[in-house]
């Protein structure tokens, strides 16, 4: 099946750095990733959807300042947490969809923030 | 999308059938069901999806009612590690471009 990783898997940052995740789809083409953000206890919350060579589209109440997302290629989107605050704390997952014609979702492994 | 109902929680024993229901009674027509799971601390995994047939692969099966409102996702022989959240989502076909969105699911707890 097809195969999304992320990287880090986990980063502990304090606050008021930037942190960068990439999102890779390693035996496909993703014209299309997906960005979302887990709490505990929680359900996934999208955040931002990722289109290859254009500007992401983010969800209502999600800043795009902050949360910046860049897709420079069919296999890779980071997503960049700048000037981070604990709240930011979470778990991150991003998602692709295989553009060669089937339609479900892949995810990644997700990575874990933690601001201190 | 049609908004879809799943029990808060479920149990099951291990080696037993799990079945897991999902209502969608505002489904249409060309609306897809699809099933995830997410197991703690890991992304979502793509399980099984259907339209009004009935599925099966190598994970589990997926039962469509005929009028299409409901659905049940049996997991045959359920192992300590089918314990997992899991979602039920309902998607047009032309959405394939889109997010999946995400509600609160069913954690099934699988017990020796």
């Amino acid at each position: 099946g097809a195969v999304v990783s992320q990287h880090p898997s986990w980063v502990i940052c304090k606050s008021g750095t930037s942190v960068k995740i990439e999102c890779r789809s390693l035996d496909f083409q993703a014209t299309t990733m997906f960005w979302y953000r887990q709490f505990p206890k929680q359900s996934l919350m999208l955040m931002a959807t990722s289109n290859e060579g254009s500007k992401a589209t983010y969800e209502q109440g999600v800043e795009k300042d902050k949360f910046l997302i860049n897709h420079a290629s069919l296999t890779l989107s980071t997503l960049t947490v700048t000037s981070a605050h604990p709240e930011d704390s979470s778990f991150y997952i991003c998602s692709a969809r295989d553009t060669g014609g089937r339609y479900e979702q892949y995810f990644g492994p997700g990575t874990r923030l933690t601001v201190t | 999308d049609a908004k879809t109902t799943q029990p808060t929680s479920m149990d099951c024993a291990e080696g037993r059938a799990a079945n897991l229901p999902c209502n969608h009674s505002t489904i249409s027509g060309n609306e897809y069901v699809y099933w995830y799971r997410q197991i703690h601390s890991q992304g979502p995994q793509y399980i099984i999806h259907g339209l009004k047939n009935n599925e099966t692969n190598e994970m589990a099966s997926l039962i469509i009612t005929e009028d299409r409102k409901s659905s049940t996702l049996i997991l045959p022989h359920a192992t300590l590690r089918d314990t997992a959240v899991y979602y039920c989502i309902v998607r047009r076909s032309n959405q394939a471009g889109t997010a999946l969105i995400f509600g609160k699911g069913t954690t099934l707890s699988v017990s020796s």
